[in-house]
């Protein structure tokens, strides 16, 4: 399995321009997660699904983030309008969930952002 | 106050060294317990996971829960360059919750 692909792995952009970061989970893997990593904050969770439905979006930092899952194998995460503060590594993760009392998390590279 | 705290270094050693990182947790509920390892530029991977308290071993890597004390423990012994990297904690309560993770701690390992 190629493990957790993320596209694009860096992207620069203009202030107010819209951003669109792609995930593939792996394949089985009915657990899907956002995350967004700064040296300040650290890992911050931003969205999970659970067979491709939203389950917790408390994360989502304001209206300009939104985040959906199409089907199982397809996952995207939108910044419109992006602004410099949103800069950061943003990593998608997949899990198979619950199994045998392991759960961990298989992360993709990430995609650094950086909004000029 | 987060609920996984980790002090962020960054913690430099010689190699060979003994290293210890640790983590506090406030949420009695975490029974899982894990330690990422995260190198420059790439995702986090799991090193190691526990479950409720005790020891765990694994090559030169040895993770320790104490629950009472809601204290998590990495140690690596006869550390080595390519140890470094930065050791992420997390802890979780059930399978159907996400992990919540630690800041992450930078560690360098010099030859």
């Amino acid at each position: 399995d190629a493990g957790v692909i993320q596209s694009p792995r860096h992207e620069v952009t203009e202030m107010g321009q819209e951003v669109t970061l792609r995930c593939k989970p792996i394949s089985g893997h009915d657990y899907l997660f956002w995350y967004r990593q700064t040296m300040m904050r650290g890992l911050e969770l931003l969205i999970y699904f659970n067979n491709n439905v939203p389950i917790d979006d408390s994360g989502m930092p304001e209206d300009r983030f939104s985040a959906k899952m199409p089907n199982a194998s397809f996952s995207t995460l939108k910044i419109q309008p992006s602004e410099p503060r949103d800069s950061a590594v943003y990593f998608c993760a997949s899990s198979l969930g619950f199994r045998d009392g392991v759960y961990g998390y298989t992360f993709g590279s990430g995609t650094r952002l950086t909004v000029v | 106050q987060k609920e996984v705290e980790q002090d962020p270094g960054p913690l430099s050693v010689p190699e060979g060294a003994i290293v210890s990182l640790n983590c506090t947790y406030s949420n009695s509920a975490f029974q899982y317990f894990m330690w990422y390892r995260q190198y420059s530029r790439k995702g986090p991977e799991l090193l190691m996971y526990t479950y409720s308290s005790g020891n765990k071993e694994d090559g030169r890597f040895t993770a320790q829960v104490d629950k009472s004390s809601k204290y998590i423990s990495l140690f690596i012994r006869d550390s080595q360059p390519s140890d470094s990297a930065t050791y992420l904690c997390a802890a979780g309560n059930s399978g159907n919750t996400p992990l919540v993770f630690g800041k992450g701690t930078r560690l360098s390992v010099i030859a």
